[in-house]
C-alpha cells in the first residue's frame, strides 16, 4: 500500500495570507488528488494533480485560489491563497494505487487549517 | 453523474453487537470500485474495505464485510463484534477514475 505524508498537519493562519500544503508519496503515482473537508461535511474533490501538465479543477474551484504543483511523480503541493475563515477545513491528498489486486485509494493524514 | 447516498446520519450500537451501515449509489458504468472509509477524531481517512463491481463475491476484512447488490446499487457495511475503537465517521465512496465521490457519512457510536 502507498504511504502518504502530508505537511503541515495543523496550522492557524491569518486572514489574507496563503499557505502551502505538501504531499509526499513513497512510490511513483500517475495522479494525485486534493480534497477539502469543511467542518461537519463530507469530502469534496478540489482538483487532480497531473505530472507534467496543469491540474484539472472541479467545478467551484479555481487555480487562482488553489494553485497546485506536481514537479514529479511522488510529490505535490496545494496552496490555499488569500485565506478567509470560510477556508477553515481539512485538506487531504490521495493517490490511486493500481496494484495487482486492483485499485485502491489511499489518503494522507490531512492538513487541518484554521483561518482567524 | 454519479451520486452516493448514506441515509443514516447517526447510528449507535452496543459493544460486541453487529451493526449495518447503508449506502446506495447511482451510476451508468459497469466496472467500478466501491469503498468504505473510517474517519476517527484524528480526521485521518482509513480504508476499511473495497469492493470491485465485477466480483459477485462480497468483500470481507476481519470483522468488516459488505453486502453488495449491484442491480440495486446498494453497498452496505456490516461490522460484527463492534468495538469501542470502531467509533468514528464512516464514508461510502464510489471510484471514478481515481476520483472519489463520497456519501455524506454516518457517525457511528459504539457504547460500552
Amino acid at each position: 500500500s502507498a504511504v502518504i505524508s502530508q505537511k503541515p498537519s495543523r496550522d492557524i493562519c491569518q486572514r489574507g495570507t496563503s499557505l502551502t500544503i505538501q504531499c509526499q508519496v513513497d512510490s511513483q503515482v500517475t495522479m494525485m488528488f486534493w480534497y477539502r473537508q469543511q467542518p461537519g461535511q463530507s469530502l469534496t474533490l478540489i482538483a487532480t494533480a497531473n505530472q507534467g501538465s496543469e491540474a484539472t479543477y472541479e467545478s467551484g474551484f479555481v487555480i487562482d485560489k488553489f494553485p497546485i504543483s506536481r514537479p514529479n511523480l511522488t510529490f505535490s503541493t496545494l496552496t490555499v491563497s488569500n485565506m478567509s475563515p470560510e477556508d477553515s477545513s481539512i485538506y487531504l491528498c490521495s493517490v490511486e494505487d493500481r496494484g495487482l489486486s486492483g485499485n485502491t485509494i489511499y489518503f494522507g493524514e490531512g492538513s487541518w487549517l484554521t483561518v482567524v | 453523474a454519479q451520486t452516493v447516498t448514506q441515509s443514516q446520519p447517526e447510528m449507535s450500537v452496543q459493544e460486541a453487537e453487529t451493526v449495518t451501515l447503508s449506502c446506495t449509489y447511482d451510476t451508468s458504468e459497469n466496472n467500478y470500485y466501491l469503498f468504505w472509509y473510517k474517519q476517527p477524531p484524528s480526521r485521518q481517512m482509513i480504508l476499511v474495505i473495497r469492493q470491485e463491481a465485477y466480483k459477485q463475491q462480497n468483500a470481507t476484512e476481519n470483522r468488516f464485510s459488505v453486502n453488495f447488490q449491484k442491480a440495486a446499487k446498494s453497498f452496505s457495511l456490516k461490522i460484527s463484534d463492534s468495538q469501542l475503537g470502531d467509533t468514528a465517521m464512516y464514508f461510502c465512496a464510489f471510484n471514478q477514475g481515481g476520483k472519489l465521490i463520497f456519501g455524506q457519512g454516518t457517525e457511528l457510536s459504539v457504547k460500552p
